[in-house]
């Protein structure tokens, strides 16, 4: 089992540029999830899917859109990088939402640095 | 205000030693989930334990225990008999309600050395 899996693994945009990064989860969650970490402090929600079909604005969406594909893939596009978009970014899926068991499954993180 | 704190920056510890990460919660809402992950220097993100508000008992996980005081909102990760492999950031996380999207909130963590 993969688990959560993330493309690419590093990237270096310059500003003003776009790309988007993919994510993928093989294990039938429902919910997947974007997050940031910049240097020296946890990590802050950007936008979420609580499933197929629905997405909605975490902590700090700005800058950022999101694409639930399927239930597997939830993709995070930047359509004008700015350098304050430079940090590690983590995806996540979790089983089941409306419970506060519910466990997030973290990605091994994407790496933007935008010059 | 706050509502995960995590106090230590950075700790070291002796190997074969245990160790107590601190972490405090701030929250109005009854029912909540408090999470430990460890972040090695590879940078994944790995889950290492859960608490439920509603638990009565410490939850457990091999090496890993929580020590919940609910009514002095703390929820301290204990390692027990540390391992060189335990070197590694360490974030309390907490989920509110049982809404979908909730997010987690997540501490500034904590740093922890083991020492040979």
């Amino acid at each position: 089992n993969a688990g959560v899996t993330q493309t690419p693994k590093f990237q270096v945009l310059k500003t003003g540029q776009s790309m988007t990064l993919q994510c993928a989860q093989d294990m039938n969650h429902n919910s997947m999830y974007w997050y940031r970490q910049d240097p020296g402090m946890g990590l802050r929600l950007i936008y979420y899917s609580a499933s197929e079909g629905t997405t909605d604005k975490g902590e700090v969406p700005n800058g950022y859109n999101v694409s639930r594909l399927n239930k597997r893939e939830f993709s995070l596009r930047l359509e004008s990088a700015a350098p304050s978009q430079t940090s590690v970014y983590f995806c996540a899926s979790s089983p089941n939402p409306s419970a506060n068991t519910d466990t997030q499954y973290f990605g091994p993180g994407t790496r933007l640095t935008v010059l | 205000a706050q509502k995960i704190t995590q106090t230590q920056p950075g700790m070291f510890v002796q190997e074969k030693e245990a160790v107590t990460l601190d972490c405090t919660y701030d929250t109005s809402d009854p029912s909540y989930g408090l999470f430990w992950y460890k972040q090695p220097s590879s940078g994944e993100m790995i889950f290492l334990i859960y608490q439920g508000s509603y638990d009565q008992q410490n939850a457990t996980e091999g090496r890993y225990s929580l020590n919940f005081q609910k009514a002095r909102k703390s929820a301290n990760l204990v390692i027990s008999a540390s391992q060189l492999g335990d070197s590694a950031m360490y974030f309390c996380a907490m989920r509110e309600g049982g809404n979908a999207g909730n997010m987690l909130t997540f501490g500034g963590g904590t740093r922890l050395m083991v020492k040979p």
